[in-house]
């Protein structure tokens, strides 16, 4: 079984400052890695993907994620956060072997202010 | 492109009666999902369809919830009876590569459903 640990619940940050919210998995295979974004009142969007190759993602709205197998983490990053940035970001990881199942962190609310 | 479309937006009912939400994929999507999202929480997958068959159903409750795929397209999925425990926000889900770990799930804008 594998499960997803988002260890910031809130993340408050002013405009223009940069951000990371933290994401670290268990799983006792190989997995894929997601981010994604929850805007009020909306459904998840996919900000980024990890599938293989460079340990480094670049998604969409100026965010990047970077693998760490060593440690099971997949932070997500941006150098500079916009007012437009506040939702709740989730981590989800898919079993290699178990189709398209995602499995999701509890969420982090980002909070920019001005 | 059109994106997944579900209804209603939102439902309010009290305990012991039932509820159904309706989703539409996106058009060509062979792979649909049904999550629980409750306050606070990630969304939990309740269950995945195959076109009209049923993946995984392993965390649907299924004393009280039911879902559905007919043709391959269109999905319910039912509660009778609620239970104050199910008041969350029911978000339904399509991919277009049937079980292909990479690929991308669309959400649509969800259920909210409160039971009182």
């Amino acid at each position: 079984a594998q499960s997803v640990t988002q260890l910031d619940s809130q993340v408050p940050v002013f405009e223009e400052a940069p951000v990371e919210l933290r994401c670290n998995y268990s799983s006792s295979v190989s997995v894929y890695l997601f981010w994604y974004v929850q805007y009020p009142n909306q459904g998840l969007q996919l900000l980024l993907k990890y599938l293989s190759g460079s340990t480094l993602v670049k998604g969409i709205n100026g965010f990047e994620a970077e693998f760490n197998k060593s440690q099971t983490s997949f932070h997500l990053r941006k150098p500079s956060v916009h007012i437009s940035d506040t939702a709740e970001y989730f981590c989800a990881v898919s079993d290699r072997n178990a189709g398209n199942m995602l499995t999701f962190g509890g969420g982090t609310r980002l909070m920019v202010k001005p | 492109e059109a994106g997944v479309a579900q209804s209603p937006r939102y439902k309010i009912i009290e305990k012991r009666q039932s509820v159904a939400f309706w989703c539409n994929p996106i058009s060509g999507h062979a792979t649909l999902y049904w999550y629980q999202q409750i306050l606070g929480q990630g969304p939990k997958l309740l269950i995945q369809f195959q076109n009209n068959g049923v993946v995984d159903d392993s965390q649907l409750p299924k004393d009280r919830f039911s879902a559905e795929r007919l043709k391959g397209v269109d999905s319910t999925l039912k509660i009778q009876p609620a239970k104050l425990e199910d008041s969350a926000v029911y978000l339904c889900a399509s991919s277009l590569i049937p079980l292909a770990g990479t690929d991308t799930q669309y959400f649509g804008p969800g259920t909210r459903l409160t039971v009182l």
